[in-house]
């Protein structure tokens, strides 16, 4: 089944903990991207990723981190969690053309107190 | 920059209502339209797309209209389901240097009532 998956899918955390949120895909997409959702705001980009080892800013990029050193991973890294960073956070892959469908993970849930 | 702006929600209706929920966009370029649902507690599923002016695209009784001259692309159903209620996300695929960038409208919650 085609799927994007994203571990773990809550996490309450402390300020200053660095955590980790995993996401893989099995389609075989170069591209994949992180979001963020908050209430009125839709979903913001964060980070995205052409394909391996090539990553870019999103519109809200501040306080995180990525890495592709394979195509089907892609996480997403906070080195110093806040509570503003609190959010449901969305994985996403695509192929690269415009008009291509884009699939999500569940979502993940994150809680930093 | 390109942009999406949907109607604000929540929108309610009784079962069998008919519905739209409005979505106008901005643009520079020619970009391709969708429609995200999003049902509690998961991730966004695309419902339909159009990627051309006047071309409409449809799904579970959905459809929407590119229109370029309005630059609006409104959903509509005919008779909504309680199994519709979800947030709907229009979006807009558009050029961004050598790749495509997906820009999401805020969200428009739909509750509907039997």
């Amino acid at each position: 089944e085609a799927q994007v998956t994203q571990n773990p899918r809550y996490l309450i955390t402390v300020t200053g903990k660095k955590l980790t949120v995993t996401c893989s895909q099995n389609m075989n997409h170069e591209y994949m991207s992180w979001y963020r959702q908050d209430p009125g705001l839709g979903l913001r980009q964060i980070y995205y990723s052409m394909n391996v080892e090539v990553t870019d800013k999103g519109d809200v990029p501040e306080g995180y981190k990525v890495s592709r050193k394979e195509k089907r991973n892609f996480p997403l890294i906070l080195e110093s969690p806040s509570p503003n960073q609190t959010s449901l956070y969305f994985c996403a892959s695509r192929t690269s053309g415009i008009t291509d469908t884009q699939y999500f993970g569940p979502g993940t849930r994150l809680t930093v107190l | 920059g390109d942009s999406v702006t949907q109607m604000e929600g929540p929108v309610t209706l009784s079962e069998e209502a008919f519905l739209t929920i409005n979505c106008t966009y901005t643009a520079t370029g020619y970009p391709s339209l969708f429609w995200y649902v999003q049902y509690p507690g998961e991730g966004l599923q695309l419902l339909l797309k159009a990627t051309k002016a006047d071309d409409k695209g449809s799904n579970k009784g959905f459809e929407a209209t590119y229109r370029k001259e309005t630059t609006s692309f409104h959903l509509e159903k005919g008779s909504v389901q309680v199994s519709d209620s979800a947030v709907y996300f229009c979006a807009l695929s558009d050029r961004k240097g050598s790749s495509y960038k997906l820009i999401f409208g805020s969200g428009t919650r739909l509750l509907v009532r039997p």
